[in-house]
């Protein structure tokens, strides 16, 4: 079985300034690692994947995450947010061999005029 | 574009009666699953489906069911609905093709159980 962790229930941050959404994960075998995002009043959708090669995998709006296996680790980055960027983020990972996805708690990202 | 719809945006139940929650994706999509999403939970899978007529349980089955006559529908069913089942309910679904394929969203539907 694998778990996700989002030690962080809420971060606020100050427009035009960077942030990182921490994320870690366990799992006895090798996994695939999603961010998503859901926007106020709406369903969630694909900000980026990892799925093998470069640690480094850059998204949608300028978003961009690091796999790094050593530490369990696939936190999320932006260098400069937008007032648009104000959505709750989710941390998600998938066995190699199953479509079967889990969640993490998620990370409310409150972006500040 | 990959559209997934459900029924109902918003839904109030009484403790007791039969619900169903409806999804719909125009896609040909082969996997469709049913999460509850709750304030510091995150998404938990209740059931999934990878064909017509297959399903198997998720993290959290228990009082619901579901159905999946037709490839494009999966249908979310509250036996007897309790107040403890008040939470949004999120479909999604995804090609069966490749481990690797992204789940895509229907916009949720809020039920309340009084």
């Amino acid at each position: 079985a694998q778990s996700v962790t989002q030690l962080d229930s809420q971060v606020p941050v100050f427009e035009e300034a960077p942030v990182e959404l921490r994320c870690n994960y366990s799992s006895s075998v090798s996994v695939y690692l999603f961010w998503y995002v859901q926007y106020p009043n709406q369903g969630l959708q694909l900000l980026l994947k990892y799925l093998s090669g470069s640690t480094l995998v850059k998204g949608i709006n300028g978003f961009e995450a690091e796999f790094n296996k050593s530490q369990t680790s696939f936190h999320l980055r932006k260098p400069s947010v937008h007032i648009s960027d104000t959505a709750e983020y989710f941390c998600a990972v998938s066995p190699q061999v199953s479509q079967k996805v889990t969640f993490g708690t998620g990370t409310k990202l409150q972006v500040i005029p | 574009d990959v559209k997934v719809t459900q029924s109902s945006r918003y839904l109030v139940k009484r403790t007791g009666e039969k619900v169903f929650l409806e999804c719909v994706q125009d896609m040909d999509h082969e996997n469709m699953f049913w999460y509850r999403q709750d304030p510091g939970l995150g998404l938990r899978l209740i059931y999934f489906s990878y064909d017509v007529k297959m399903k198997e349980k998720g993290d959290i089955p228990e009082g619901y069911s579901v159905s999946r006559e037709k490839k494009e529908r999966f249908s979310l069913i509250l036996e007897s609905a309790s107040t403890n089942q008040t939470s949004m309910y999120l479909c999604a679904s995804s090609f069966r093709g490749s481990y690797t394929d992204t789940q895509y969203f229907g916009p949720g539907t809020r039920l309340t159980v009084l």
